[in-house]
Parts: structure tokens; C-alpha cells; sequence
């Protein structure tokens, strides 16, 4: 089983519709992610997390919001869905005990468009 | 702010020849750099990391990385290119400061023909 999975992997929805993404870990780790990975755009950090109490806005926060239910959980919602948050989604984790030169471990990505 | 520049969106070599992949950063503070690979259809995986010790960093099968803070430059180079190496590279900054993220680049694109 992975270490960082990411629930749904593939998700088809109508402008308007709220949707989330789901990111659950095995790793230990108390700092959580969300990017956002765009062809010719690279990945863009929406929010991130550095314990549960801990809740951090990203580059391009507007439009999304995030929950974290636990230290193993970390979800992305996007409220009313629009066709320019068609993308590739992207959950990691890293280890606080190796600070910010920790290496992040992604998930395999969740594939979300918005029609 | 921190920010990283990726020069050429796409690099394309020949089976054997150098890889040479160009990053650029930009950082008020000392930099912590990164570069990571993502083969088609899944996440990224980090391949090296600056961490303010040596300045030639090794990262996994045989990629190299050189921090030079006069020229703000991290570029990832492999002596020999693979087929195995085709795939999608992104540099990445963060710093010591409390509560820092990681950025990253728009990405190279590598392609190694035969």
C-alpha cells in the first residue's frame, strides 16, 4: 500500500458542484500538502498544513479550502467548482523532525476536471 | 519571497550524451534547493537536495547538482543520459525560516532519443 494516498484518483464534475480530495497518510509525518501541478505551470502550493492545528494559505489559495481531520488526513475542497481548476492535484507529507530540508513523498496525484 | 526559474521547458538529448538541466533561484535568505523527478503518470521523488553543507551534491543514479551562490544557479547534470531518464524535472527552493514551504519551477521536460 502507498505511504501518501489520494482518493479519488480520477473525478469528472460540472461547474458549480462541490468536490473534495482526500489525502490520507501512513508516514508519521505532521506536515501536510496540497499542490496543484499545471502543464507548463509546475506544481503550485493551495495550502499546507504543519500540524492539526496548523493551517497555512499557498501561492493560490483563492477558490480552495482545506480540512484537517487529523494528523493523517488532510483534505482539498473546492466549494463551487470552475473549469480553470481542471488540473492535476498532488498530496505530500514531510518529516518536521528533518525541518525544511525534509523531503517531501508525494501521492500519485488526483486527476480532477471540471467541465 | 522565494522563487525558482527553470530555463527551457524542454531538453532534448541523445542516448550517452550530458544532461544538463538549468535552475535558477532567487532568495533573500540562505536557499535550500531541490530537484526532484516525476515519471509519466505519477508523483514526484527527490532525486537531491542543497542543504547548506557541500556545494556538489549526488543524488540517486548518477545525477549531480552544483550550488553556486555568485551565479544563484543549482544545475542538475548527468554525465550520460539514459533512456530511463526521460521524464520531468523540477528544482525546488525553500530556507531555514520557520514555517517555509516548498516552491517549485515550471518544470524541464527531458526527452533522450536513441
Amino acid at each position: 500500500d502507498a505511504d501518501v494516498t489520494q482518493t479519488p484518483r480520477n473525478r469528472i464534475t460540472k461547474t458549480g458542484k462541490r468536490i473534495m480530495l482526500e489525502c490520507s497518510q501512513t508516514k508519521g509525518h505532521d506536515r501536510m500538502y496540497w499542490y496543484r501541478q499545471d502543464p507548463g505551470l509546475g506544481l503550485q502550493l493551495i495550502y499546507y498544513s504543519f500540524d492539526v492545528k496548523d493551517i497555512n494559505k499557498g501561492e493560490i489559495s483563492d477558490g480552495y479550502s482545506v480540512s484537517r481531520q487529523a494528523q493523517a488526513k488532510f483534505s482539498l475542497s473546492l466549494e463551487s467548482a470552475i473549469p480553470n481548476q481542471t488540473a492535476l492535484y498532488f498530496c505530500a507529507t514531510s518529516d518536521p523532525g528533518q525541518g525544511t530540508t525534509g523531503e517531501l513523498f508525494f501521492g500519485e496525484g488526483s486527476r480532477l476536471t471540471v467541465l | 519571497a522565494q522563487s525558482v526559474t527553470q530555463l527551457g521547458s524542454h531538453v532534448s538529448v541523445s542516448e550517452g550524451a550530458l544532461v544538463l538541466l538549468r535552475c535558477n533561484y532567487s532568495s533573500s535568505v540562505p536557499p535550500y534547493l531541490f530537484w526532484y523527478v516525476q515519471y509519466p503518470n505519477q508523483g514526484l521523488q527527490l532525486l537531491l537536495k542543497y542543504t547548506s553543507a557541500a556545494t556538489l551534491v549526488k543524488g540517486i543514479n548518477d545525477f549531480e547538482a552544483e550550488f553556486k551562490k555568485s551565479e544563484t544557479s543549482f544545475h542538475l547534470t548527468k554525465p550520460s543520459a539514459h533512456m530511463s531518464d526521460a521524464a520531468e524535472y523540477f528544482c525546488a527552493v525553500s530556507s531555514n525560516q520557520a514555517g517555509t514551504a516548498l516552491i517549485f519551477g515550471k518544470g524541464t521536460t527531458l526527452s533522450v532519443s536513441s
